[in-house]
């Protein structure tokens, strides 16, 4: 069974840092690839996504993910942080069709001014 | 467009009691999907509908159970309830046509088990 590991489960980061959260996953077969996050109180919200084709891809709110093959790996990094980012981001995988999805246990991202 | 709705959005249950849980998807999406979330398990798979059938399901025991209906609406149940069941139990949907594999969720029901 696929597995999904986030090594940072707290990060703690000061306004304009620039952020990289690890994601690697256990599938040696074809995977789609997610970020998701969840502000306080909110639903999950889809950040991006990768399916095929280009392996940089960009997001919402200036989020972006690299997906490396070799390495199992699709790290979420964003140039430089806000406040408003302070959120619990969540890496996913899905293999095949459907809609189960392979969390990763999450990271809590706290943003200080 | 409306989102994913959840209802009811929080409730208190004791041991050993069933609940039921609906989700109601965005407007032609036809596959429904539950997961649960704890800070312990984080969030896990439980099932998938597609067209009132169960197309997948997760490693929960068999009390807990859902249906779709044909207006695409979804229920899940627990039944005998136990503490550790205590848990925001989370509603995602998404459009199978032209699939992009995008799943958007509801804010979740949160149960609490005493």
């Amino acid at each position: 069974a696929q597995s999904v590991s986030q090594h940072n489960h707290h990060v703690i980061l000061s306004e304009a840092a620039s952020l990289e959260l690890g994601c690697n996953y256990s599938y040696g077969g074809t995977v789609n690839l997610f970020w998701y996050v969840q502000y306080p109180g909110q639903h999950l919200q889809l950040l991006l996504k990768y399916f095929s084709g280009d392996p940089l891809v960009k997001g919402i709110k200036g989020f972006e993910a690299e997906f490396i093959k070799s390495k199992f790996s699709f790290n979420l990094r964003k140039p430089s942080v806000q406040w408003s980012d302070t959120a619990e981001y969540f890496c996913a995988v899905q293999t095949g069709g459907g809609n189960k999805l392979t969390f990763g246990t999450g990271t809590q991202l706290k943003v200080e001014l | 467009k409306a989102g994913v709705t959840q209802t009811p959005r929080y409730l208190i249950k004791t041991r050993g009691q069933q609940v039921t849980l609906s989700c109601s998807p965005i407007s032609g999406h036809r596959s429904v999907s539950w997961y649960q979330q704890t800070p312990g398990q984080g969030l896990q798979f439980l099932f998938e509908y597609f067209s009132e059938t169960q197309r997948n399901k997760g490693n929960f025991p068999g009390r807990f159970s859902g249906r779709q209906f044909s207006n695409s609406r979804s229920e899940m149940n627990v039944s005998t309830l136990e503490l550790g069941d205590s848990a925001l139990y989370l509603c995602a949907s998404r459009f199978t046509g032209g699939d992009t594999g995008e799943l958007f969720f509801g804010e979740g029901s949160r149960l609490t088990v005493l």
